[in-house]
């Protein structure tokens, strides 16, 4: 079945430096790739999006990168801060019958040490 | 605006009880899902509300799972005989287009 892989599972880094996740989706027809990011005790928060027809998207400190080639896709996060820290998923979808089934990655808990 | 609101925030119950929780969300958002997060551990759909269209419930693990959207808005999420299993964060997000999903803060259930 469709899934979607997303490394690293944990990421430490110093605040100030930069932090990279990566995803991986098997549907071919994937076409729109949110990103969420989560702190303790609350719901996904939308970060970035990006859609198939853009190979990358910036928005201030964060940017994500699409590759439909290779079937993979990134989130760069530049001069980290304490407050980046929290879990990330990324997730991939496409229109299926009226709506986007979105395929979620696994999480990477991002610490920035201060 | 008012973002997607859940309630309870946390509920505990005994192994057995049934349970509702409950979803509020976005005003003007035809688009409600149901999401499960286990502890550690990524999104797994539940169910799919669409306007007035049939719910699509591939996602749900078993009977004893149920959901119900009245008039297009609210959304009551029901488990029936709750399992130690069961405990998780339940979350719902709603969308306007179906593309992009707002998620709530989700309700931490604790089946004892």
């Amino acid at each position: 079945g469709e899934n979607v892989e997303q490394h690293p599972s944990t990421l430490s880094v110093q605040e100030g430096d930069s932090a990279v996740i990566k995803c991986t989706y098997s549907d071919s027809a994937s076409n729109y790739f949110p990103w969420y990011k989560q702190e303790l005790g609350k719901g996904p928060q939308l970060i970035i999006d990006i859609r198939s027809n853009v190979g990358e998207k910036k928005d201030q400190r964060i940017a994500v990168t699409l590759n439909k080639t290779a079937k993979h896709f990134s989130l760069h996060i530049t001069e980290t801060q304490p407050e980046d820290s929290a879990v990330y998923f990324c997730a991939a979808s496409r229109r299926h019958s009226g709506t986007y089934k979105y395929i979620f990655g696994t999480g990477t808990r991002l610490k920035v040490l201060a | 605006g008012a973002g997607v609101s859940q309630s309870p925030s946390n509920k505990v119950t005994e192994k057995g009880k049934d349970v509702e929780l409950r979803c509020d969300p976005i005003s003007g958002h035809t688009a409600l899902y149901w999401y499960r997060q286990s502890l550690g551990q990524g999104l797994e759909f539940l169910i799919y509300f669409q306007g007035n269209s049939a719910p699509d419930k591939s996602g749900l693990p078993s009977d004893r799972f149920s959901a119900e959207r009245t008039g297009g808005s609210v959304s009551t999420l029901t488990i029936q005989r709750t399992q130690q299993e069961d405990s998780a964060v339940y979350l719902c997000a709603s969308s306007s287009t179906g593309e992009t999903q707002y998620f709530g803060p989700g309700t931490r259930l604790l089946v004892l």
